[in-house]
């Protein structure tokens, strides 16, 4: 099983920073298999990126997605009121997903 | 607009059973693999089950299975989760979700529904 490890644990930010968060996986994971989500409090998650650095429909540009093999990068340029959440990156890979552990973006 | 609700969930002893449904709308719903995904109360997200379209192929993590059946009334639009021998690092809220055509991800999920373990 592929194991994902999202760094920081939580990012203390204001709004109008720019976010940076990783997710580190314990062997090579497909780009094409890569998403990130959004969950809110009380909320189902809510799919951001989706093949490493495809946003999904309806998601600001604010958002973006990078990196291949073993490092990913969730960014998000300038944070928005809205965008304070717990983020989840996820990978597909023989046959089952897995997810990080999440980072949480709480306002400073 | 898509739509998935999920219901059934509820207190239930260890070692007893659970049948969770999802009712979707929206969509084409027999063109869609379905998934669900769950998430223990302050904790983060694990997948524990998966369908093909048409129901022929099903996929389970090694922590569910042998216990949990996922299954799908495509005349229904329906997806199911039947859960037996239930103990209490079940306790989750579980979600089911819709994989996305082109990718394997999850683009849209349901509110969830509460599952709680528990003597």
């Amino acid at each position: 099983e592929i194991v994902l490890t999202q760094s920081p644990g939580t990012l203390s930010l204001s709004p109008g920073e720019r976010a940076t968060l990783s997710c580190g996986a314990s062997q090579s994971v497909s780009s094409s298999y890569l998403a990130w989500y959004q969950q809110k409090p009380g909320q189902a998650p809510r799919l951001l990126i989706y093949g490493a650095s495809s946003r999904a429909t309806g998601i600001a540009d604010r958002f973006s997605g990078s990196g291949s093999g073993t490092d990913f990068t969730l960014t998000i340029s300038r944070l928005e009121p809205e965008d304070f959440a717990v983020y989840y990156c996820q990978q597909y890979g023989s046959s089952s997903w897995t997810f990080g552990q999440g980072t949480k973006v709480e306002i400073k | 607009q898509v739509q998935l609700v999920e219901s059934g969930g509820g207190l239930v002893k260890p070692g007893g059973s659970l049948r969770l449904s999802c009712a979707a709308s929206g969509f084409t719903f027999s063109d869609y693999y379905m998934s669900w995904i769950r998430q223990a109360p302050g904790k983060g997200l694990e997948w524990v089950s998966y369908i093909s379209s048409s129901g022929s192929y099903t996929n389970y993590p090694e922590s569910v299975k042998g216990r949990f059946t996922i299954s799908r009334d495509n005349a229904k639009n329906s997806l199911f989760l039947q859960m037996n021998s239930l103990r209490a690092e079940d306790t989750a809220v579980y979600y089911c979700a819709r994989r996305m055509t082109s990718s394997k991800v999850f683009d849209y999920w349901g509110q969830g529904t509460l599952v709680t373990v528990s003597s």
